[in-house]
């Protein structure tokens, strides 16, 4: 399977406690975003990445959150002292944006649920 | 004022029949980017359809194309002979600015229910 991979694919942790994400794009995709979906809701934009670097960050993002992009391929997104309002579905999207690509190929999602 | 606007929840649809889901744009860009995206109850998000704001032409993709009425900002949605494997949510999304900017910005959606 060559798509978007998230992993774990669903969380469920007490209030209070740290969660990291992985997403690993689509190789060689220099762009990587990351979104939150809630409950009816279509997906909200977090932030994006070009390549390692961070280009954009929503105030959707709280000082609680912090996404990385080490070596420009695989992301990490960790939530630290979770909320109720923290569960969600978390989604991750790659694009070949240098390419003139318009489409972002988006993972399965990582569902969370703080208790 | 929201940017994406669908007005219809939920939509019924009978199995082979043309459906069209509506979406409305707000925006004050002269450049800006239109998708369709379909999330089945799996999950995953899926590129149905891009119209870009200086397309001459709609969009069309196999079953799919998309209405542009740039003078109404309004980007519908159509599938020709619709099948049960249809049935999902819709999304309308917008990419405002020039094409490095990137952000898309999604309605809340339209659950399509094909019925056999």
């Amino acid at each position: 399977d060559t798509g978007v991979s998230q992993d774990p694919r669903h969380k469920i942790t007490k209030r209070g406690q740290n969660v990291t994400f992985r997403c690993d794009p689509i190789s060689e995709h220099n762009r990587l975003y990351w979104y939150r979906q809630t409950l009816g809701q279509g997906p909200e934009f977090l932030t994006y990445f070009q390549n390692e670097a961070q280009l954009e960050k929503s105030r959707l993002l709280s000082d609680r959150f912090s996404a990385e992009r080490p070596k420009g391929s695989f992301s990490t997104l960790e939530i630290q002292r979770t909320e109720q309002g923290d569960s969600a579905m978390y989604l991750c999207a790659s694009s070949r944006w240098d390419l003139g690509d318009n489409e972002q190929f988006f993972g399965p999602g990582t569902r969370l649920t703080v208790l | 004022a929201q940017k994406i606007t669908q007005t219809q929840p939920g939509m019924f649809v009978q199995e082979k029949e043309a459906v069209t889901l509506d979406c409305t744009y707000d925006t004050s860009d002269p450049s800006y980017g239109l998708f369709w995206y379909k999330q089945p109850s799996s999950g995953e998000m899926i590129f149905l359809i891009y119209q870009g704001s200086y397309d001459q032409q709609n969009a069309t993709e196999g079953r799919y194309s998309l209405n542009f009425q740039k003078a109404r900002k309004s980007a519908n949605l159509v599938i020709s002979a619709s099948q049960l494997g249809d049935s999902a949510m819709y999304f309308c999304a917008m990419r405002e600015g020039e094409r490095r900017d990137d952000k898309i910005i999604f309605g809340k959606g339209t659950r399509l229910h094909i019925l056999p």
